[in-house]
């Protein structure tokens, strides 16, 4: 069976401070796809991962990808309270099928 | 505005009464999906289509139907609704290709009693 594994499912962090997000799937795939959902709001695309070694960055977030691994990293540098949010990854395991698996995601509050 | 449009947003009703879930687009997308999120588990696609008249489940289709008559519209529908169907339920669409991502419906919380 397919899995999408995020770690930590919940981060309380301190502004400023710097972290990291791991998700982990047992599939191979060369698709990742990160998404922020705000409390009582629906999902925002973030980062869209197509190939082994793609690094991606906007503002304070960096998305990374290892096929080889089958890892996606989700860095946090200096963070600040409106990235509170919950952070899904995605894998679409084989291309082309539109059968994305989603992690469990990822809780982020940042403390002032 | 480009938007996934969803209705109801919230929608309470009872065992056995038949529902439709609305999904209008207006990106002229290809690609449309329904997802079910629960406390825990993510979310979990519930049936996609790849275009108009092609549909297919995901992982979780049972007790849902959808069809795809117009490239804009993707209902989502419960014949039968259980109390396992109280839910948050998104609709998704995207262009026909995996490089993109995918624009989401506001939601659409669901309690079945």
């Amino acid at each position: 069976e397919l899995k999408v594994e995020q770690n930590p499912l919940f981060l309380s962090m301190q502004e400023g401070k710097n972290y990291t997000i791991y998700c982990n799937y047992s599939t191979t795939s060369d698709r990742l796809y990160w998404y922020r959902q705000d409390p009582g709001k629906s999902l925002e695309s973030l980062f869209v991962l197509l190939s082994n070694g793609a690094v991606k960055q906007e503002g304070r977030l960096m998305a990374s990808l290892d096929t080889k691994a089958r890892l996606s990293t989700l860095h946090i540098t200096a963070a600040v309270h409106d990235l509170s949010a919950t952070y899904f990854c995605a894998v679409d395991p084989t291309s082309g099928t539109y059968k994305y698996i989603f992690g469990t995601g990822t809780r982020l509050k940042v403390l002032a | 505005e480009a938007q996934v449009t969803q209705n109801p947003r919230y929608l309470i009703t009872v065992t056995g009464k038949k529902l439709t879930v609305t999904c209008s687009q207006n990106m002229n997308h290809e690609y449309m999906s329904w997802y079910r999120q629960d406390p825990g588990l993510g979310l979990r696609q519930i049936y996609y289509s790849m275009n108009v008249e092609v549909t297919d489940k995901g992982d979780v289709p049972e007790g849902y139907k959808v069809s795809r008559k117009e490239k804009r519209n993707f209902p989502l529908i419960l014949e039968s609704p259980s109390p396992n169907q109280t839910s948050l339920y998104f609709c998704a669409s995207s262009l026909y290709s995996t490089d993109t991502e995918a624009f989401f419906g506001q939601g659409t919380r669901l309690t079945v009693v």
